[in-house]
């Protein structure tokens, strides 16, 4: 079974704080993922890694960045963490075989900014 | 561009009964059309995909999905909903501009009442 694991389940946070979410998964999967989860706006895509060291915009990459050293590590980064950040963050990975497409997911992590 | 609808925030089944959870799209092309499950607290866990074929595609825990292309519709249903299946459930559909990442609904809570 694939595994997809995060480094924390609960993290609470200050406004102006550098904070790190970190997301390791073991199938040697090519395509990890990062989205934000909030009550009625569904999954949203922070970023995507293709490869080590590549990354590329989702659909709200504003105030996020990441980082991909290692093919099973994937890093969101939150450089100044504010309030409006407060949200479950989902990790996935998928490969990169051909008219494969289904993502599998760590637990997530719920991010508190006070 | 493509994406998916949940028309329903919530819905709520009796325990026995048959659950329809229901999904739209809107693509161009042929969809690639995907069910998730979240329980309480966890990461999204894959329930059933579309590709091609037969309409009726048969997935985890008994879930099942009808693809219905004159309708652009893939609900999920079960035939005998238990008090386990309580859960939020995403469609998602796969994101034909290149990416191939899934672009996400914004879910479904099912409530089985005992």
């Amino acid at each position: 079974d694939v595994k997809v694991t995060q480094s924390s389940r609960y993290l609470v946070k200050r406004t102006g704080e550098k904070v790190f979410l970190e997301c390791v998964q073991d199938m040697d999967h090519e395509n990890m993922f990062w989205y934000r989860q909030d009550p009625g706006l569904g999954l949203r895509l922070i970023y995507f890694s293709y490869d080590v060291k590549m990354k590329e915009k989702g659909d709200i990459p504003e105030g996020y960045s990441v980082s991909r050293e290692k093919k099973e590590r994937f890093s969101l980064i939150l450089e100044s963490a504010s309030t409006n950040q407060t949200s479950m963050y989902l990790c996935a990975s998928r490969t990169g075989t051909l008219r494969t497409y289904e993502q599998y997911f760590g637990p997530g992590t719920r991010l508190t900014v006070t | 561009a493509q994406s998916v609808a949940q028309p329903e925030d919530q819905v709520n089944v009796a325990e026995g009964n048959p659950l329809t959870v229901k999904c739209t799209y809107s693509v161009s092309g042929n969809p690639y059309l995907f069910w998730y499950v979240q329980y309480p607290n966890r990461g999204l866990q894959f329930l059933l995909k579309y590709i091609t074929g037969d309409n009726l595609v048969k997935g985890s825990y008994g879930f099942e999905a009808e693809f219905n292309k004159s309708q652009t519709s893939f609900h999920l249903k079960k035939p005998s909903a238990l008090v386990s299946d309580s859960a939020l459930y995403f469609c998602a559909v796969r994101d034909r501009t290149g990416a191939n990442n899934l672009f996400f609904g914004t879910g479904t809570r099912l409530t089985v009442i005992p």
